[in-house]
């Protein structure tokens, strides 16, 4: 049963032009969001993060958008450069008395910015 | 600061055989956590701890066990190697909940 969805494994998205993902969740418990980059061989690079108490955080490029009665978060980066060709994955906690928040990870979308 | 550091990057085990894969972190985090990455999956949280001496489960811990006697070291320990365990594992670490957690570069581990 997942409770961290990207439904799109992969996005391709013209170089200079918004980048979209998006990430759906299924546990009401969580209220702690964020996304991160994975280039290949390397760890997981956090991006940005989201409280539920907000709807949106911004830093640089990138914007979370969060909508806590659709269940579903994203995230906007732009404009799109080369170098964020990655794979991007979306991890929820919450305080669910378990896990000393361990993060849920959805199974992440490939990004590609084409030239 | 290095951060979260993994050793070894690379193993290849056969079946039944035993390993440990070391994780270091030098930001003085009390929580410290483990995930495997299976392809084209998402990291699934193994074992964690909180601090020094105090160790759970996550989602995936058979097959695993841990230990914490410092603040800096979480070894994760394999015991009867399965092909079932070839994965990538990630060692994590944050200062405190609700903050970020710094991920090391992971080890690729192959069972034959």
């Amino acid at each position: 049963d997942q409770q961290v969805k990207q439904n799109s494994p992969s996005l391709s998205v013209q170089e200079g032009r918004i980048s979209i993902l998006n990430c759906d969740y299924t546990n009401s418990m969580f209220d702690y969001f964020l996304w991160y980059k994975k280039y290949p061989a390397e760890g997981p690079t956090f991006l940005i993060s989201i409280s539920s108490i907000k709807d949106k955080n911004e830093d640089g490029r990138f914007t979370v958008f969060l909508n806590k009665s659709a269940k579903h978060l994203s995230l906007h980066i732009v404009p799109s450069q080369p170098g964020d060709s990655a794979v991007y994955f979306c991890a929820a906690s919450g305080n669910s008395g378990g896990g000393a928040d361990g993060l849920t990870f959805g199974k992440g979308t490939h990004l590609i910015i084409q030239p | 600061n290095a951060g979260v550091t993994q050793t070894p990057k690379f193993r290849i085990l056969k079946i039944g055989q035993s390993m440990t894969l070391q994780c270091t972190q030098d930001m003085n985090h009390n929580y410290m956590y483990w995930y495997r990455q299976d392809p084209g999956m998402g990291l699934k949280l193994i074992y964690y701890s909180v601090g020094a001496g105090i160790t759970d489960k996550g989602e995936v811990p058979n097959g695993y066990n841990v230990s914490r006697s410092t603040t800096e070291d979480f070894p994760l320990r394999l015991e009867l190697a399965a092909p079932s365990q070839t994965s990538v594992y990630f060692c994590a670490s944050n200062r405190e909940l609700r903050v970020t957690q710094y991920f090391g570069p992971g080890t690729r581990l192959l069972v034959l």
